[in-house]
C-alpha cells in the first residue's frame, strides 16, 4: 500500500511569510507525529497526534508554529511569520496505533527560509 | 533529559570492510532502540527495532545490539557494499506513564562506503 507521502516536497519562504507542510499518513493509521531535523543533525519532535487529538505539542519551538489534523487523517504543520532559524526538512510519520511499535516516515518536505 | 550520542559522526570505508556505529544514550529507561537509515531526500527508513528486553537483533547483513544498562547500543554491518552509503541514525523511545511513543534521535554517522 502506499506510505506516507508529504507536500511540497521544497518550499521557498521569504522571511515573515507563512507556509503550510501536509502529511498524508498510511490510511487507517491512529498516531502521526510531526519532526523537524536541522542541517547535520537528528530529527527533533515536535508535536503528537492520536487521531484528531493533539496529545503533546511540547516540541513546538514558537507559538508560530501550529498544527492541525481536523479529520484524523491528513495533518498540516503551519509556520506564521517564517524566520531563517525555521529552514529544515520537516519529516512527518504515521503509527498503526498508540503506544510504541514501529513509526512510518515520509520524504519531508524541505523548508527554506531567504 | 535523555540524550542519544553517535559515533563516529562520519566514516568512510572500502568495500567488504566489516564495520560498528556507535550508539549511547544517557537515560537506560528506554521501551525500545531502532536503527534507522537516511538517504539523501529521502524519509527515514527503519532498519532494527530492539525491544529494552532484548539483546540483539539481526537482518541480512545488519546485527544490532544492546546494553541498556550500560546505555550502549552497536550497528554491526558486514560485508559493507556502496549500497550501503547512508547516514545511520539510532533513536530510543522512552518507557514511562504517558509516553506516546515518540522518538529522541542521535545526530547520525554518515558512512560512506567506496568501491
Amino acid at each position: 500500500g502506499a506510505g506516507v507521502s508529504q507536500s511540497p516536497r521544497y518550499k521557498v519562504a521569504k522571511r515573515g511569510q507563512d507556509v503550510a507542510l501536509r502529511c498524508d499518513p498510511i490510511s487507517g493509521h491512529v498516531s502521526l507525529f510531526w519532526y523537524q531535523q536541522a542541517l547535520g543533525q537528528g530529527p527533533e519532535f515536535l508535536t503528537y497526534f492520536q487521531n484528531e487529538a493533539q496529545l503533546d505539542k511540547s516540541g513546538l519551538p514558537s507559538d508560530r508554529f501550529f498544527a492541525e489534523r481536523p479529520e484524523g487523517s491528513v495533518s498540516t504543520l503551519k509556520i506564521q511569520r517564517t524566520q531563517q532559524e525555521d529552514s529544515a526538512v520537516y519529516l512527518c510519520a504515521s503509527r498503526l496505533l498508540a503506544g510504541t511499535d514501529t513509526q512510518y516516515f515520509g520524504p519531508g518536505t524541505r523548508l527554506t527560509v531567504l | 533529559k535523555q540524550e542519544v550520542t553517535q559515533i563516529p559522526a562520519a566514516l568512510s570505508v572500502p568495500e567488504g570492510e566489516n564495520l560498528v556505529l556507535n550508539c549511547s544514550f544517557t537515560d537506560s529507561a528506554i521501551y525500545n532502540l531502532q536503527w534507522f537509515r537516511q538517504d539523501p531526500g529521502k524519509g527515514l527508513t527503519s532498519l532494527l527495532l530492539i525491544q529494552s528486553s532484548q539483546r540483539e537483533q539481526t537482518s541480512g547483513r545488519l546485527n544490532a545490539s544492546l546494553d541498556k544498562s550500560s546505555g550502549r547500543s552497536t550497528l554491526y554491518i558486514a560485508a559493507s557494499q556502496p549500497g550501503d552509503s547512508a547516514t545511520y541514525l539510532c533513536a530510543v523511545t522512552m518507557n514511562y506513564g504517558g509516553s506516546q511513543g515518540n522518538l529522541i534521535f542521535g545526530k547520525g554517522t554518515k558512512l560512506s562506503v567506496k568501491p
